[in-house]
């Protein structure tokens, strides 16, 4: 799996956005990024995916760069409950069922100050 | 929906004890897994089965075994617990057969300690 990098850890104020950046240099054209977050002593939960365009639902957006070699998780509004390891994943599709494998990194911490 | 259920919760072995790590799904979904979080780490895949039946493994097996006779449960083996097994285990499924990027479920996870 290709890989990606992600600072160690971020701040953000309570109601303010907060962009988590991720940089995947060697991605191919097979490689969605996937983005998930683990809160404090859970396991982790699916946040957003996607290929090519810019990504919405409601939990965040996904914003990749034109060349694909960069992307950013945009939390419109942070809340405390936001506060988690974010992990950005590279899954190539091109393959069978191995390929739904995910490949994690030390992720992202984000603390959100009240 | 119960999700991806692991039990136990937390649990503390000896040194070259046995245990069975157990995961049961109720979504009926196809492929699932097991991976380890070490403290400030990422999670490492055990583990992982694409149905009742098939097993394979992933980037850290040794030590473990699986076996998945069902479609709902999908069971961790340690046969000699060693303290480089302490650790956070969580399993995880996704329906399969399809769309391939389907998120993963994961359980809460099982915390172990080995002494």
């Amino acid at each position: 799996d290709a890989k990606t990098t992600q600072p160690n850890s971020m701040e953000s104020n309570e109601e303010e956005p907060v962009h988590l950046p991720c940089n995947h240099s060697t991605i191919s054209g097979t490689d969605y990024i996937h983005w998930y977050r683990q809160l404090p002593s859970q396991g982790p939960e699916y946040v957003i995916h996607g290929l090519t365009s810019n990504v919405n639902n409601r939990m965040a957006s996904l914003a990749i760069a034109e060349d694909r070699k960069s992307s950013t998780l945009i939390l419109h509004r942070a809340t405390l409950r936001d506060a988690a390891v974010y992990y950005c994943i590279l899954r190539d599709v091109s393959g069978g069922g191995s390929n739904y494998k995910l490949t994690f990194g030390k992720g992202t911490l984000l603390t959100v100050n009240p | 929906n119960a999700g991806v259920t692991q039990t136990p919760k937390f649990r503390i072995l000896k040194i070259g004890q046995s245990m069975t790590l157990q995961c049961a799904q109720d979504m009926n979904h196809n492929y699932m897994y097991w991976y380890r979080q070490d403290p400030g780490m990422g999670l490492k895949l055990i583990y992982y089965s694409v149905g009742a039946g098939i097993t394979d493994k992933g980037e850290v097996p040794n030590g473990y075994n699986v076996s998945r006779s069902t479609t709902e449960y999908f069971p961790l083996r340690l046969e000699l617990a060693a303290p480089s097994q302490t650790s956070v285990y969580f399993c995880a499924s996704v329906p399969g057969g399809g769309q391939p990027n389907q998120p993963q479920h994961f359980g809460d996870g099982t915390r172990l300690s080995i002494l």
